[in-house]
């Protein structure tokens, strides 16, 4: 069964950069069939898509954030990372990882991971 | 502000039937873009509830559907249960800014 682990640092000072990795397990993200990506709700809000990346390192971003982030993946870990720059109090949020399933021209966010409280503060 | 709209709130009685819906523009709904729905308890992660517009995933009550028509979408609990009261997210694709969610529908059962 596919699992995603987010980790990282629960406290990231203003101005510098949160970075958090999603650790996958019952599942490759080398496989051709899903891209893997980032999803963050800030407290008592909605959720806002970040970006995805693929197994070849193929990357969408919102456009919103596209300045600040940079998703990488890392094969030989089975992992994938986010970094977002010069954060301010309204990067607070919990982090998802989630993986995105393609089937066609169809896709959606079938697995997720528990989520991670990143809190930007001095 | 999000790209697509959904009521802050719905509710019922048990067993009556609840439609919540998910409003969006020619960008995304409207130029053919499917809609998903996600549901989320408190302090836990979305769960997938309906793909591709009316697709239940396995082990997703029967009581849960979903129907799209031109720049909107519905989800519908039929025979609503005390085990339904959560958020619920629709979610689509943009034209202009790729992954888009609703802003939220929380369902409460009375």
């Amino acid at each position: 069964q596919l699992q995603l682990q987010e980790s990282g640092p629960g406290l990231v000072k203003p101005s510098e950069t949160l970075s958090l990795f999603c650790s996958v397990s019952g599942g490759s993200v080398s496989s051709t069939n899903y891209y893997w990506g980032w999803i963050r709700q800030p407290p008592g809000k909605g959720l806002e898509w970040i970006g995805s990346i693929n197994y070849s390192g193929n990357t969408y971003y919102n456009p919103s954030l596209e300045s600040q982030v940079t998703i990488s993946v890392d094969l030989s870990k089975n992992q994938f990372s986010l970094n977002l720059r010069s954060v301010t109090a309204a990067d607070t949020a919990v982090y998802y990882c989630a993986r995105r399933t393609r089937i066609a021209v169809v896709d959606w966010f079938d697995s997720w991971g528990r989520g991670t409280l990143v809190t930007v503060s001095s | 502000q999000s790209v697509l709209t959904q009521p802050p709130s719905v509710s019922g009685a048990p067993g009556q039937r609840v439609t919540i819906s998910c409003t969006g523009s020619s960008s995304n709904i409207g130029a053919d873009y499917d809609v998903h729905w996600y549901q989320q308890f408190p302090g836990t992660a979305p769960k997938l509830l309906i793909y591709g517009n009316e697709n239940r995933p396995s082990g997703v009550p029967a009581r849960f559907s979903g129907s799209k028509s031109g720049t909107s979408a519905s989800l519908v609990i039929s025979g609503l249960q005390a085990e339904d009261e959560a958020d619920y997210y629709c979610q689509s694709y943009d034209s202009y800014f790729n992954y888009v969610f609703g802003s939220g529908t929380a369902v409460s059962v009375l």
